[in-house]
């Protein structure tokens, strides 16, 4: 199977960055996705990597390093509404996408 | 507005009880997908479908069975619904199989069986 390791919970303040990190073991690789969900709400697309290297999307920054098995999700600026569950998930050699568990990301004001 | 719409937002079900969730996407997307959410495991998919008249099984299949008669419509049955089912199913679709697109999700339904 699968194995999509990231932190369950994280706490940051209004205006800090936290970094998000993903580490994963699966049988091949073809992709990365970040998504966020808040609560009660559907996940949606946040970032997508396939090669090594950082991508920047205005407030949040994905990056990739396939020779390590691992990623991360920077969220800069924070505001309260970054307070949702922030999921990773990899695309596997059967083109299925598999996911972590998520980490909840609290912001305080 | 475009999107994916899932039937019902929520529902309580006896034990032993048959239930179908309803999904349809808009977008004329190819590949569809069911996907089950409890605290702790992630998202773990049930089945898939490619391609309109095509199916597939998922990481956890069993006790629930798929049809794709058409490109829109992709529902998922419970033929005889248990309390391990009791979870929140997510219906996804996108534009292709190839995994690299990106999938998308619709509002969810929250199943409770008793």
């Amino acid at each position: 199977g699968q194995n999509i390791d990231q932190p369950t919970e994280m706490t940051a303040t209004e205006g800090a960055i936290v970094q998000i990190n993903c580490t994963y073991q699966t049988s091949g690789f073809n992709g990365l996705f970040w998504y966020q969900q808040h609560a009660g709400e559907a996940p949606t697309f946040l970032s997508y990597n396939v090669l090594d290297g950082l991508e920047e999307k205005g407030r949040f920054s994905s990056f990739l390093s396939r020779s390590k098995g691992y990623s991360y999700l920077l969220l800069k600026e924070l505001q309260m509404k970054d307070s949702a569950s922030y999921l990773c998930a990899v695309i596997s050699n059967d083109y299925k996408l598999s996911f972590g568990a998520g980490t909840t990301v609290t912001v305080r004001a | 507005i475009a999107g994916i719409t899932q039937a019902p937002t929520s529902q309580i079900l006896a034990a032993g009880r048959r239930m179908t969730l309803r999904c349809t996407q808009d977008m004329r997307h190819n590949a569809m997908y069911w996907y089950r959410q409890d605290l702790g495991l992630g998202l773990r998919l049930i089945h898939y479908s490619n391609t309109a008249g095509t199916t597939g099984k998922g990481e956890v299949p069993d006790g629930y069975s798929v049809s794709r008669a058409n490109t829109d419509d992709f529902p998922l049955t419970l033929a005889s619904a248990v309390p391990s089912q009791t979870s929140v199913y997510f219906c996804a679709s996108s534009e292709s199989a190839g995994g690299r697109d990106t999938q998308y999700f619709g509002p969810g339904t929250r199943l409770t069986v008793l």
